[in-house]
């Protein structure tokens, strides 16, 4: 059970888009339209932003949007705002019937 | 409104036991799967337990296996997590997540210490 691997931080100014990385393996993220994208800001309980690789929850902005290639997926945020600075998680289900989680992306908006 | 409150976080001896509960409402309980995650302090997310909606089906991180025990009854709405044998590592803020593959509705957390 390793973490997925997600980049430790990523920058982008108001208005840029930017993406954030999540590599597995082909018994998590790569077997599974199950990935899942969390946003966390400190002191805060996590937050569902992306669902089943790219679907988006009822009232999350569509600046975020989600996909998949292999075993890796990607989080992408458009038009960053400075409310979009946060942790972001990433999620996949595995072939154990478990689930992983990523280390963690801290975004900040510069 | 969907809600789960988490509670039974506490300081604990290493070694020593301790069972959270998460207590549900706003939604029909015995339809869902339950998850629990937890978050040491300055760390990322780590997937603890699962519990499918009648409770005959769990899974465990490979961190916990053998000393935890995730429970629920529906009858009373509520979530269990019985943690035995606890070491320093199990620091932690324990959070109650409900649904199976994805966690749409999270608890606010209860924070356990074990010190080292």
């Amino acid at each position: 059970q390793s973490a997925l691997t997600q980049p430790a931080s990523v920058s982008g100014s108001p208005g840029q888009s930017i993406a954030i990385s999540c590599t597995g393996t082909s018994s998590d993220v790569g077997a599974y339209n199950y990935v899942s994208w969390y946003q966390q800001h400190p002191g805060k309980a996590p937050k569902l932003m992306i669902y089943d690789v790219s679907k988006r929850p009822s009232g999350v902005s569509d600046r975020f949007s989600g996909s998949k290639s292999g075993n890796t997926a990607s989080l992408t945020i458009s038009g960053l705002q400075a409310e979009d600075e946060a942790d972001y998680y990433c999620c996949s289900y595995t072939s154990s019937s478990t689930k992983v989680f990523g280390g963690g992306t801290k975004l900040t908006v510069l | 409104e969907v809600q789960l409150v988490d509670s039974g976080g506490g300081l604990v001896q290493p070694g020593g036991s301790l069972r959270l509960s998460c207590a549900a409402s706003g939604f029909t309980f015995k339809n869902y799967e339950m998850n629990w995650v937890r978050q040491a302090p300055g760390k990322g997310l780590e997937w603890v337990s699962y519990i499918s909606s009648s409770g005959t089906t769990m899974y465990y991180a490979d961190s916990v296996k053998g000393r935890f025990t995730i429970s629920r009854d529906n009858a009373k709405n509520s979530l269990y997590l019985q943690m035995n044998s606890l070491r320093a590592e199990d620091t932690a803020v324990y959070y109650c997540v409900r649904d199976g593959v994805f966690f749409l509705y999270w608890g606010q957390g209860t924070l356990v210490t074990v010190p080292s």
